[in-house]
């Protein structure tokens, strides 16, 4: 089984100021790792992703997550924090193996970016 | 990137009532097509995985009788929930993967659907 974990429910950051959302996961492979946005009453938007390679990924608006095998980690950071990317940010895995289609969302962490 | 539609963005009924939800690939293939239920406290619970041409795998605990799934073509994939309750309020997200190996990439989400029950 694979899981996700987010342990933090809100994070709240003054404008400005670097931000970094926390990912856990724990799986059986190779994990592809995701970083999703969700504004309000909005479907999910890709961020970026982890599948091999560099350890530091770059994504949309700024935002990068750095990859950690050892720690089983995947935090989403972003040196300057916008009052814009106040929204619900979902970590995502996938395991690597066969046809295995299924992809586990953590709960989500609501960033609330302070003026 | 690539574009996901979903339709209706909302919809009211009354219990009792069976109302549909559309998810569209609109410039990719998509063999396969996920759906979300999202409740009031944000998390995500995957209710069903949609094959097309084939059923539908369903998440337990999900009644596979009441929220019909169907994934006719490539492009469209559609949830029914069937003689709707109160409880079935909710927001449901479809998402869509590309076909073509190796499958690496991202989910492609709709905007998603509210559906109230009167």
């Amino acid at each position: 089984a694979q899981s996700v974990a987010q342990p933090e429910d809100q994070v709240n950051v003054a404008e400005g100021n670097p931000l970094t959302v926390k990912c856990t996961y724990s799986v059986s492979g190779n994990p592809y790792l995701f970083w999703y946005v969700q504004y309000p009453n909005r479907g999910l938007q890709f961020l970026l992703k982890y599948i091999t390679g560099d350890n530091l990924v770059k994504g949309s608006y700024g935002f990068e997550a750095e990859f950690n095998k050892s720690q089983t980690s995947f935090h989403l950071k972003k040196p300057s924090a916008l009052v814009s990317d106040s929204a619900l940010y979902f970590c995502a895995v996938r395991a690597a193996f066969g046809g295995y289609q299924k992809v586990t969302f953590g709960t989500g962490t609501k960033l609330q970016v302070i003026p | 990137g690539a574009v996901v539609s979903q339709h209706p963005s909302r919809v009211i009924c009354k219990s009792g009532t069976s109302v549909k939800i559309e998810c569209r690939s609109l410039d990719f293939q998509a063999t396969t097509m996920f759906w979300y239920r999202q409740f009031p406290k944000k998390s995500l619970m995957l209710m069903a995985t949609s094959n097309e041409g084939s059923k539908a795998t369903y998440e337990q605990g999900v009644e596979k009788d009441k929220f019909l799934i169907n994934h006719a073509s490539l492009t469209l994939s559609t949830l029914t929930v069937t003689s709707a309750h109160p409880e079935d309020s909710s927001f449901y997200i479809c998402s869509a993967l590309t076909s073509g190996r190796p499958n690496t990439g991202e989910l492609f989400f709709g905007e998603g659907s509210r559906l109230t029950v009167l």
